[in-house]
């Protein structure tokens, strides 16, 4: 079974600054997607970046990046020039690809506070 | 494209009732699954969905079933409430692996249904 670690439950970072988030996973499989999503006080979880693991490129979408350690099997985001709209839970997602069914396996999610 | 939509947003029910919850998926999409998030257990998988059929369970009591209808929507129902069901379920979508394409295998999400068993 595979299994996604975030070890910061909170942290905070000051608006303009660059912030990164912590994420671990367990798996044997090889090929796989990760994910992380955003979680806003209104609650619709957005999608915030996305990484096929077979890409040893990392995934940028505009002020966020990944560091995605294959070998590690870690798969950090990187928040740079943090917003107020920022703020939110984040959460590391894995899903197996070519499954046969979707299912996202959650990590627990880090609250980020970007303070004014 | 409209993204997902789940009805109600809001519910209160009362120990022993049931629950049916509507999720409507993006067009074009035909995998409907559901979560469920509540403080303790963070997000939880319940069941997933394909062309009408269940692909995928979660480790949830039976009382905890779905359906998906040929238009892609689907429902979940719960029998017999307890008050640990009270959480925020959520419903994503996404297309069938027929390729890779920038959505395949991503998951987007409907801004959930809050239930409240009292």
């Amino acid at each position: 079974a595979q299994t996604v670690t975030q070890s910061q439950p909170e942290m905070s970072v000051q608006e303009a600054e660059t912030v990164t988030l912590s994420c671990t996973y367990d798996t044997s499989e090889s090929n796989y997607y990760l994910f992380w999503y955003k979680q806003p006080p209104s609650r619709q979880m957005i999608l915030v970046i996305r990484q096929e693991a077979y890409k040893q490129q990392n995934a940028t979408e505009n002020r966020f990046s990944v560091n995605f350690q294959k070998a590690a099997k870690s798969f950090s985001l990187k928040i740079s020039d943090s917003q107020l709209g920022d703020t939110a839970m984040y959460f590391c997602a894995f899903i197996q690809s070519g499954a046969g069914s979707y299912q996202l396996t959650f990590g627990k999610g880090t609250k980020l506070s970007v303070i004014p | 494209k409209a993204g997902v939509t789940q009805t109600p947003r809001y519910l209160i029910k009362t120990r022993g009732q049931q629950v049916t919850l509507s999720c409507s998926p993006i067009s074009g999409h035909r995998s409907v699954s559901w979560y469920q998030q509540t403080p303790g257990q963070g997000l939880q998988f319940l069941f997933e969905y394909f062309s009408e059929t269940q692909r995928n369970k979660g480790n949830f009591p039976g009382r905890f079933s779905g359906r998906q209808f040929s238009n892609s929507r689907s429902e979940m129902n719960v029998s017999t409430l307890e008050l640990g069901d009270s959480a925020l379920y959520l419903c994503a979508s996404s297309f069938p692996p027929l390729g890779l394409t920038e959505s395949t295998d991503t998951q987007y999400f409907g801004p959930g249904t809050r239930l409240t068993v009292l």
